[in-house]
This record gives structure tokens, sequence and C-alpha cells, in this order.
């Protein structure tokens, strides 16, 4: 089945990296995603990985994927203010239907 | 491109009138996602649809809600009659297939039942 589960909140100085964590219950998942939410608005597809790759980066961001552990990180490098929002992860179901996470708040302190 | 269009962004009713959430998918996605999101659940799938057709519609909680899709650019969400627990912000999605890289959301409509 599929149970997205993510730590609720983090706060981190602007200018230090910051890591959010995820695990996740469906290993026949083909896709993780990471989604960011800015108060007051949808989810904005931030990043991607392919569920036979255990790494990728994409500027500021890196994801790592532990598929024997099911866990998926984001780390933000360089953290700004503009990444102050909630974080959620999500995978593919059988059936491309995305299962969501609870949602990790980032607060970038100046 | 416009997006995914939502309105209203915000919605203010009373318990017991009948509330209709409205959505306008990006031209060509032939996926609409309804999601309703509160605090305590977090983000729950209502419904979906493929080709206008209802497809999934588990997670609708119980019959006071209803999903139509009468054409590939509009899609409505009902309750009715509304009621406080009702409150979240309800967000429409679409996808040009099923592979969900392709998932655009829209800004929401936050609706406040008092």
């Amino acid at each position: 089945g599929e149970d997205v589960e993510q730590s609720l909140f983090l706060s981190v100085r602007e200018g230090d990296s910051s890591v959010i964590n995820c695990t996740y219950t469906d290993s026949s998942s083909t896709y993780l995603y990471w989604y960011k939410q800015e108060p007051g608005a949808g989810l904005q597809l931030l990043t991607y990985i392919f569920s036979n790759m255990d790494m990728k980066q994409d500027q500021r961001l890196t994801v790592l994927l532990n598929k024997k552990d099911k866990h998926l990180s984001l780390r933000i490098a360089d953290t700004q203010t503009g990444d102050s929002a909630i974080y959620f992860c999500a995978e593919t179901s059988w059936n491309n239907r995305l299962a969501f996470g609870k949602g990790n708040q980032v607060v970038v302190i100046p | 491109d416009a997006g995914v269009i939502q309105s209203p962004r915000h919605e203010v009713t009373e318990m017991g009138q009948e509330v209709t959430l409205r959505c306008k998918p990006i031209s060509g996605h032939d996926y609409l996602f309804w999601y309703r999101q509160t605090m305590m659940r977090g983000l729950e799938l209502l419904i979906y649809f493929n080709n206008n057709v209802p497809i999934d519609d588990s997670g609708m909680p119980e019959d006071r809600f209803s999903a139509k899709m009468p054409n590939a650019s509009f899609s409505t969400l009902k309750i009715q009659p509304s009621e406080p627990r009702d409150s979240a912000v309800y967000f429409c999605a679409s996808s040009p297939s099923g592979i969900a890289t392709g998932y655009t959301f829209g800004s929401g409509t936050r609706l406040t039942v008092v």
C-alpha cells in the first residue's frame, strides 16, 4: 500500500544546508517526487527521481534515494529565505496516482 | 499557459448552503484530480477523471460531495449541504497522462463553512 511519512518541522539559518527526509512503503513506485508549497499557493513540482537512480542533483537541490530502506531525502544547499515553505514527498502507485506525505514545514531564519 | 485555474480563491459560506468549486485544467491534459488539504489529514485525493470520465471517487468523503467534468476544459466539485468540517483548501490538478511527472496544481480554493 501507500504510506508516505515525513517529519513535520525544520528551522534552518539562511546560508546553511537543510535536509528533509521521507519514508515510503510502496517498493513498486516508479517515480518519487518533491513538491514545494509556498504560503497561499498550490503545490509546485520541485524535482523527481526515477526509481532506478540513487541520486539526482539539480542546482541547489540534491535528492537521495535509498531503495533498500525506502528512504528519500532532499538536501537544499545555501538555503535562502525564499525556500521557506512546506515540502511534500510523493510516490507513484500502481495506477500512476500520487500518494503524498503530510509535508515538512521549513522555516529559514535570516 | 495560464496553468490550472481555480475559482473562487476564497469562499465563506454558512452551514447547510451549497458550495461549488470550479477548475479549468491545462489544455491538452487528460487527467484531472481534486484534492483536499487540512492540517489534520494533509493532502487527500478526493476523485480523479481521465478524459472527462470519473475513474476513482473512493476518496469522496460522503454523498454530500459530488464532482463533474462535463468537458475537457471544466470541472466542478460541489458540496451540498456544506458543514463546518468541510472547511479546507481544495486543490485541482491536471496531468497530460497517467505519468505523475506532469501534475500541475492550481492555487486552490480556501473554503470556510461557518
